[in-house]
């Protein structure tokens, strides 16, 4: 079946440093959504990429899907205590409604 | 607050038993996705319903069930409960079908059920 790995597990970094996770897929993806779950909480949608090569920002945040469709990145410029929390990409096939949750990156930022 | 709820927020029940965990979606909303988190499986997607019929199933086990009802709140039964089970059960809901911005997906607070 389809399987979505993140790279890293997990990383802590000083606050003011930059920080990404890697998202890559066994499969070739139609979209990819980036989803942020803070410490005791639930996901919260943050952005959906569609198109080959695609970059979209937001505020500090860029997000980048790859060529082929099948890896994506998510970028944090100069980290804030804020952005604490484990992100999670999650990509869909096809014409299916089923997401596919990557494994997780747990940003840890101190002072 | 996502505007998705979901009941109980906390259950503590014992191996073999059965439960239920109760989901309303967002106004408006006509797709409900339950997911199960655990610390070792990750975000797993379990079952999807959209206005009433299921749509799409995932990982979810024989001993697990669920339904969408026609006021499209929804319901995750756990029967036969194991220690396995215990973890943070989610719901979302999204406007569906399909589409770039019918399918962003809103996440409950959801329920955290420990199997003692």
């Amino acid at each position: 079946g389809q399987q979505v790995m993140q790279i890293p597990q997990y990383q802590h970094v000083q606050e003011g440093e930059d920080f990404t996770t890697y998202c890559n897929s066994s499969t070739t993806l139609s979209n990819i959504q980036w989803y942020k779950q803070r410490p005791g909480g639930h996901p919260v949608f943050l952005i959906q990429l569609v198109k080959s090569g695609e970059v979209k920002k937001q505020k500090r945040l860029t997000f980048q899907f790859g060529e082929a469709k099948k890896n994506s990145s998510l970028h944090i410029t100069a980290t804030q205590t804020t952005d604490v929390g484990t992100y999670f990409c999650a990509g869909r096939t096809g014409t299916a409604s089923k997401l596919t949750f990557g494994t997780g990156t747990r940003l840890q930022v101190t002072l | 607050d996502s505007g998705v709820t979901q009941t109980p927020k906390h259950l503590i029940t014992a191996t073999g038993q059965r439960v239920t965990l109760r989901c309303s979606p967002r106004s408006g909303d006509l797709s409900v996705y339950w997911y199960q988190q655990s610390l070792d499986q990750g975000l797993q997607f379990l079952i999807q319903y959209y206005n009433g019929e299921e749509r799409a199933k995932g990982n979810i086990l024989e001993r697990f069930s669920a339904q969408q009802f026609p006021d499209l709140h929804s319901e995750l039964n756990l029967s036969s409960l194991e220690l396995g089970d215990s973890a943070l059960y989610f719901c979302a809901s999204s406007v569906g079908p399909l589409g770039p911005k019918q399918e962003t997906q809103y996440f409950g607070p959801g329920t955290r059920l420990l199997v003692l």
